[in-house]
């Protein structure tokens, strides 16, 4: 089931901060975040485990909430390179040891001078 | 190596056509993965693949048909496509399937952009 994310679209001035949303129905081991800009490949940005353990780059930061299953990306002092559409991907495991990645609708971010 | 390289970057098909996606990564990854994205929506997996067998099939229609060689490729053949199939195909791999890849990163090709006609 698509985790859901908010909001759909953001608009900032550079230098202005930001935090995106992203929310599942079902329990979660892990949340990742991408980043894909326009005709490029997603790129990894975080990882958020159960318990409390991040993976990511050091300017990213995010948050992940077991309990609630939430999970937010915050983007401070915003750069004309953070522009694109941000993902969020939930991943659960199932029967058999198979794991699925699956992406929200994605959060269109947009920087301007 | 970090990357995830994707042949054709564009490819036109007719709907009677056979044609092949290429993916290769050399970072000994056993997890490989199609997705498909169209415009403005997010990739949508359609299989994965953890040590070489086919773990996951998103009831992707028989008219793709993955393969995978060995633990470097990932081809998908493509066979009698609609229009409506046309979309840009996205590989990833990433280090471990299973338990141990929900916290590993997964890394993404560029693509492959196919229209059907």
């Amino acid at each position: 089931q698509q985790p859901v994310q908010s909001p759909q679209a953001v608009i900032l001035r550079e230098g202005e901060d930001a935090v995106i949303n992203c929310s599942s129905s079902k329990a979660l081991y892990s949340v990742h975040w991408y980043r894909q800009k326009h005709g490029e490949a997603p790129v990894f940005l975080m990882i958020l485990l159960k318990g409390g353990e991040q993976k990511g780059h050091e300017k990213i930061s995010a948050s992940f909430n077991e309990k609630k299953q939430q999970s937010s990306l915050y983007l401070t002092a915003s750069q004309l390179s953070y522009s694109g559409t941000y993902f969020c991907g939930t991943v659960r495991l199932f029967s058999g040891g198979y794991n699925k990645l699956i992406f929200g609708a994605g959060t269109r971010l947009a920087v301007h001078p | 190596d970090t990357e995830v390289t994707q042949t054709p970057k564009h490819l036109v098909m007719g709907m009677t056509n056979k044609k092949s996606l290429k993916c290769e990564q050399h970072m000994g990854h056993r997890a490989m993965y199609w997705y498909k994205q169209k415009a403005k929506k997010p990739p949508e997996l359609m299989f994965v693949y953890s040590y070489e067998k086919l773990s996951i099939n998103e009831s992707v229609p028989s008219r793709f048909s993955p393969e995978c060689p060995n633990s470097s490729l990932l081809n998908l053949h493509l066979h009698a496509l609609q229009p409506e199939d046309s979309a840009l195909y996205l590989c990833a791999s990433s280090q471990e399937g299973g338990m141990t890849g929900m916290n590993t990163e997964a890394f993404f090709g560029q693509g492959t952009r196919l229209t059907v006609v």
